[in-house]
């Protein structure tokens, strides 16, 4: 069975601060996505890394693929308020685009 | 472009009560899944859907069933309601290996 963990669980930080969100796993995976969920909605994506070492920049958001393809990051640059969520990474496993989602980080960044 | 709308937003069954949730999406997309998710635990995959006319089980699904009658409707039924099942339900669909799009969600409380 193909897990992927993500560290830490919680994050409470303040603006401004630095942060980086992982997700790991030991089987390898074709692709990997990252999606943001707020209260009350379902999860939209962020990004999808598919080459290993792959990095991505999306505004303050950097994106970065494990070489293996076994692993993620997420590291946020200056926190903003707006940046709070449920961040969740999900591995592309098995065909037909079903993907294999971690248990998420709840981030919560305070003015 | 309503994307993906999911109905109801809410429902309180009895254990042993029956209900369908609705699923539709107006993207043309040929994918689609059902996803439960529960505190600690991120998404998890219930049934999906490669085309009108087709299911396959996900990773949890026993429980319930689906039906993709037509390409834009994908409804997922619990026969007889479990407290095991009071969860949050998202239903999301794709376009090949691409970004899933989801919708708001179902809240089910089983009692």
């Amino acid at each position: 069975t193909q897990l992927l963990e993500q560290s830490p669980q919680f994050l409470s930080i303040q603006e401004g601060e630095n942060l980086t969100v992982y997700c790991n796993s030991s089987s390898v995976f074709s692709s990997l996505q990252w999606y943001r969920q707020e209260p009350g909605e379902g999860p939209v994506l962020l990004v999808t890394v598919v080459t290993g070492g792959e990095v991505k920049k999306l505004k303050r958001l950097t994106f970065q693929f494990g070489d293996a393809r076994k692993d993620s990051s997420l590291h946020i640059t200056a926190a903003q308020p707006g940046d709070t969520g449920l961040y969740l990474c999900a591995g592309s496993s098995g065909g037909y685009n079903k993907l294999i989602f971690g248990a998420g980080t709840r981030l919560a960044v305070h003015p | 472009n309503a994307g993906v709308t999911q109905t109801p937003k809410f429902r309180v069954l009895k254990t042993g009560q029956s209900m369908t949730l609705l699923c539709a999406q107006d993207m043309n997309h040929e994918y689609m899944y059902w996803y439960r998710q529960d505190p600690g635990m991120g998404l998890r995959l219930i049934h999906y859907s490669v085309g009108e006319g087709t299911t396959a089980k996900g990773e949890v699904p026993d429980g319930y069933n689906v039906s993709r009658l037509k390409k834009q409707n994908f409804l997922l039924g619990l026969e007889s309601a479990a407290p095991s099942q009071t969860s949050v339900y998202f239903c999301a669909s794709s376009f090949g290996n691409n970004e899933q799009f989801f919708g708001p969600g179902t809240r089910l409380t089983v009692l």
